[in-house]
């Protein structure tokens, strides 16, 4: 366990529907990622937060893709109209040391199935 | 980001020791040459980092060629608990935060 909570664990969803997952970090980590997996690739990035503040976007985060983090300590990843293609496992990391050499800890997914 | 290149597969043998090559030719002085593994159903976990010279932990140890344009990550005595996915990634210094990760390395350990 590394501390980094996400929920839910599972989703299935169809085609359309929004769906929402949550990222409860380490509470004294300041910087929170985002990322999406999918079957046989490593994870990819798709933003990043320090504290609040949104610095990092990847292109993957097409428009239907939001986050937010309100307050600096939970994050939200919301997915609207829901694709086939948007299934994977999303995983959240979160450092919070000052360092960029920081270790990254990184939760266990929220995997989500698009039918 | 610099690339990195990793053998897709690997093989091993329980107790012995496991030598997981990367290749980062393109590697700048800036980098700093991280390690990490993804066990089944879980969140990539952090092994250990390095910038020049070779590093040790309580995981593994990370060699570092002098040239820096390739290092390899040492697992001492395998077990089965280290059958997983070893991701070999360049870090910046200098530009964003983010961990980009390839397809990494799979290890199979068998008893």
């Amino acid at each position: 366990d590394t501390g980094v909570s996400q929920n839910p664990r599972h989703k299935i969803t169809k085609r359309g529907q929004n769906v929402t997952f949550r990222c409860d970090p380490i509470s004294e980590h300041n910087r929170l990622y985002w990322y999406r997996q999918t079957l046989g690739q490593g994870p990819e990035f798709l933003t990043y937060f320090q504290n609040e503040a949104q610095l990092e976007k990847s292109r993957l985060l097409s428009d239907r893709f939001s986050a937010e983090r309100p307050k600096g300590s939970f994050s939200t990843l919301e997915i609207q109209r829901t694709e086939q293609g948007d299934s994977a496992m999303y995983l959240c990391a979160c450092r919070g040391s000052a360092s960029y050499t920081g270790e990254l800890f990184f939760g266990e997914g929220s995997r989500l199935t698009v039918l | 980001d610099a690339k990195t290149t990793q053998p897709n597969s690997m093989e091993s043998n329980e107790e012995e020791p496991v030598h997981l090559p990367c290749n980062h030719s393109t590697i700048s002085g800036t980098d700093y040459i991280h390690w990490y593994r993804q066990l089944p159903s879980q969140g990539p976990e952090y092994v250990i980092h390095g910038l020049t010279s070779n590093v040790n932990n309580r995981m593994a140890s990370l060699a570092i060629a002098e040239d820096r344009k390739s290092s390899t990550l040492i697992l001492h005595r395998a077990t089965l608990r280290d059958a997983a996915v070893y991701y070999c990634i360049l870090r910046d210094t200098i530009g964003g935060t983010a961990l980009i990760f390839g397809k990494g390395t799979t290890l199979s350990v068998s008893s």
